[in-house]
């Protein structure tokens, strides 16, 4: 069974510029994550999906970041104008629904390191 | 507020020891799971272990095993006779549900170097 694919896996801008992310998840899994990780940190949620709706985005620095997932398949992260502190790996994650999402184990792809520059 | 804290950031040790990774979470919620991840240096986020909060037996799972205590809060991961390839950083991460999803909070992350 293929993993979490994402690409590209590096990404390098300069600050103000626009950048995005793409995440294919696991086939079957209907919930997908966006997570930020920064050098020294553990991940940092951004946004949930259930197929192609929002379950949680509360993290997510909307006035800069943007996420969608047409079709309920694949996804994609945006981010538009980068600032220096935005630079981090974004993790995609995918999860098969259980009976209660509260016991859904993620598996997650290899990610995109972002440096801004 | 939920959180999960590790307290050790980086540990060294010699081929073949043991060694404990420790994890201490906080959340009001009785009904919540708890997670182990590895994140070797390819930087891929490996499922170890899922916990739910009614479940308190220990469980072992080769070299690996995982003392869950709900009376200190604490669900520690053990490395038996740990090995070169154990060299990650592991993650535990703590899963309440927020009644339309899933509320996912990893820890910091406690680095291990295992030395030949």
């Amino acid at each position: 069974e293929a993993g979490v694919a994402q690409s590209p896996r590096y990404k390098i801008i300069e600050k103000r510029q626009s950048v995005a992310f793409w995440c294919n998840p696991i086939s079957g899994h209907a919930t997908l994550y966006w997570y930020q990780q920064i050098l020294g940190q553990g991940p940092k949620l951004l946004i949930q999906f259930q197929n192609n709706g929002v379950v949680d985005d509360s993290q997510l620095p909307k006035d800069r970041f943007s996420a969608e997932r047409l079709k309920g398949v694949d996804s994609t992260l945006k981010i538009q104008p980068a600032k220096l502190e935005d630079s981090a790996v974004y993790l995609c994650a995918s999860s098969l629904d259980r009976l209660r999402p509260v016991q859904n184990e993620q598996f997650f792809g290899p990610g995109t390191r972002l440096t801004v520059l | 507020a939920q959180k999960v804290t590790q307290a050790q950031t980086e540990i060294s040790v010699v081929e073949k020891e043991d060694v404990t990774l420790d994890c201490v979470y906080e959340t009001r919620d009785t009904t919540y799971y708890l997670f182990w991840y590895k994140q070797p240096p390819s930087g891929e986020l490996v499922f170890l272990i899922r916990r739910n909060s009614f479940d308190e037996q220990n469980e072992i799972s080769g070299r690996y095993s995982w003392n869950f205590q709900k009376s200190t809060s604490s669900f520690n991961f053990t490395i038996t006779a740990s090995q070169v390839v154990d060299s990650a950083v592991y993650f535990c991460a703590l899963s309440e549900d927020q009644g339309y999803g899933q509320n996912f909070v990893f820890g910091p992350g406690t680095r291990l170097s295992v030395l030949p």
